[in-house]
């Protein structure tokens, strides 16, 4: 079964910073199978990316997506107040990764 | 507008059972595969269980096989999850969620579920 890790855990930057995020599969995964999540605390999740690269409907272009084989990485290029969450990756539409907070330095 | 509307959670004994409900409308149900996530309080994301179009195939995380049962009623757009023997660890909240390819692009705000004595 794969098995997703993030990190950095926790990330403090200001806005404006450019943010990177990670996440690794236990094996080798295809592309099209990776997701990221944005989460608010009592809001409800968001799909930012999906098949890896693929912005979701309505994501501004200062999200990206890009990886491949075990290694994928979510970039923000240029923080905005509204991106301070946490940020989960996605396997095959099921198994989630333990997150990553994007915090205000 | 895509909407997804959670309710049934609630306070219940471990050993209790709860039945989840979720509203769908803004879509075609019987188009998408439908799922469930929950987050227990200060943890990650966790994917519960998902479901085929037509309700014939469904996946379930490991720690809830044998206890829940995802179900769904495509004429009343309608998904459900039954919640058998509840344990203190399946405490969280519930989400019901629309499957686009390998990815789910629509949530619910999410219903709670308390186990406890």
């Amino acid at each position: 079964e794969v098995v997703l890790t993030q990190s950095p855990g926790t990330l403090s930057l200001s806005p404006g910073e450019r943010a990177t995020l990670s996440c690794r599969a236990s094996q080798s995964v295809g592309s099209n199978f990776v997701a990221w999540y944005q989460h608010k605390p009592g809001q409800a999740p968001r799909l930012l990316m999906y098949g890896t690269s693929k912005r979701a409907t309505g994501i501004p272009d200062r999200f990206s997506g890009s990886g491949s084989g075990t290694d994928f990485t979510l970039t923000i290029s240029r923080l905005e107040p509204e991106d301070f969450a946490v940020y989960y990756c996605q396997y095959y539409g099921q198994r989630f990764g333990p997150g990553t907070k994007v915090e205000v330095k | 507008e895509v909407q997804l509307v959670e309710s049934g959670g609630d306070l219940v004994q471990p050993g209790g059972s709860l039945r989840l409900s979720c509203a769908a409308s803004g879509f075609t149900l019987s188009a998408y595969w439908m799922t469930w996530v929950r987050q227990a309080p200060g943890k990650g994301l966790e994917f519960v269980a998902n479901i085929k179009k037509d309700g014939t195939y469904k996946v379930y995380v490991d720690s809830v096989k044998g206890r829940f049962t995802i179900s769904r009623d495509n004429a009343q757009n309608l998904l459900f999850l039954q919640m058998n023997s509840l344990r203190v660890e399946d405490t969280g909240v519930y989400y019901c969620a629309r499957d686009v390819t390998y990815a789910v692009d629509s949530w619910g705000q999410g219903t709670l579920v308390s186990v406890s004595t």
